[in-house]
């Protein structure tokens, strides 16, 4: 079964600065999806980036992009010059594959706090 | 443009007592449905799925039901909630295929007593 998992309760970055949140996961299907999702005290889960399993590039969204090295299984999330309104929950999840829906399989999530 | 309504946003209920949650869709046709559940600090579990109207599929054995009357409508119920049912609970929507992201509704804060 796939698994996530996210090393880091919480980080703490300055504001303007970059942090790099972490993921890895556990599969041993080849084509998967891997997924950020960002979720403020608000609740919403809010989809930050995508990466496919056989993407050769590196998947950028913004100020958001995402480290994916596939020997190692990781697919860290980098924001680069973090603003306070980026301080909420950060998930990592993984599609299982070959399912042809997407049944999202999360992790158990990192607290990032931007502070001034 | 796509959007996806749950509610209540919050909710209190004794135990014992029934549950119905709602989630619409509205936008698209033909939607997979979802329901997770987050509990206090944790990730998002998944609870139930749904690729047609009546069709359910269950992730883990729970107090929990969900029904799809209709293509965009997606219910969650309980017969009789207990202390554990406790927690957040999103609703999701995506395409039917493809390498395409979930989009998850507000979420109700459900806090069983």
């Amino acid at each position: 079964a796939q698994k996530i998992t996210q090393t880091q309760p919480g980080m703490f970055v300055q504001e303007k600065e970059a942090v790099t949140l972490d993921c890895t996961y556990d599969t041993s299907d080849q084509s998967y999806g891997l997924f950020w999702y960002k979720q403020p005290s608000s609740g919403e889960m809010i989809f930050l980036i995508y990466q496919g399993s056989y993407d050769e590039q590196n998947a950028t969204e913004g100020r958001y992009s995402l480290n994916f090295q596939k020997a190692r299984k990781s697919a860290n999330l980098v924001i680069s010059a973090s603003q306070l309104g980026d301080s909420a929950m950060y998930f990592c999840a993984m599609r299982e594959p070959n399912t042809g829906f997407q049944k999202l399989v999360f992790g158990t999530g990192t607290r990032l706090l931007v502070s001034p | 443009s796509q959007t996806i309504h749950q509610w209540p946003a919050t909710l209190v209920q004794p135990v014992g007592s029934p549950l119905s949650l709602e989630c619409t869709v509205e936008g698209t046709s033909n939607p997979n449905l979802y329901w997770y559940r987050q509990a206090a600090g944790r990730g998002l579990q998944l609870l139930f799925y749904s690729v047609g109207i009546g069709q359910i599929s269950s992730e883990v054995p729970q107090n929990l039901s969900a029904s799809r009357p209709q293509d965009r409508q997606f219910i969650l119920s309980s017969k009789k909630l207990l202390l554990s049912d406790s927690g957040f609970y999103l609703c999701a929507w995506s395409v039917r295929s493809g390498n395409t992201e979930a989009f998850f509704g507000q979420g109700t804060r459900l806090t069983v007593v």
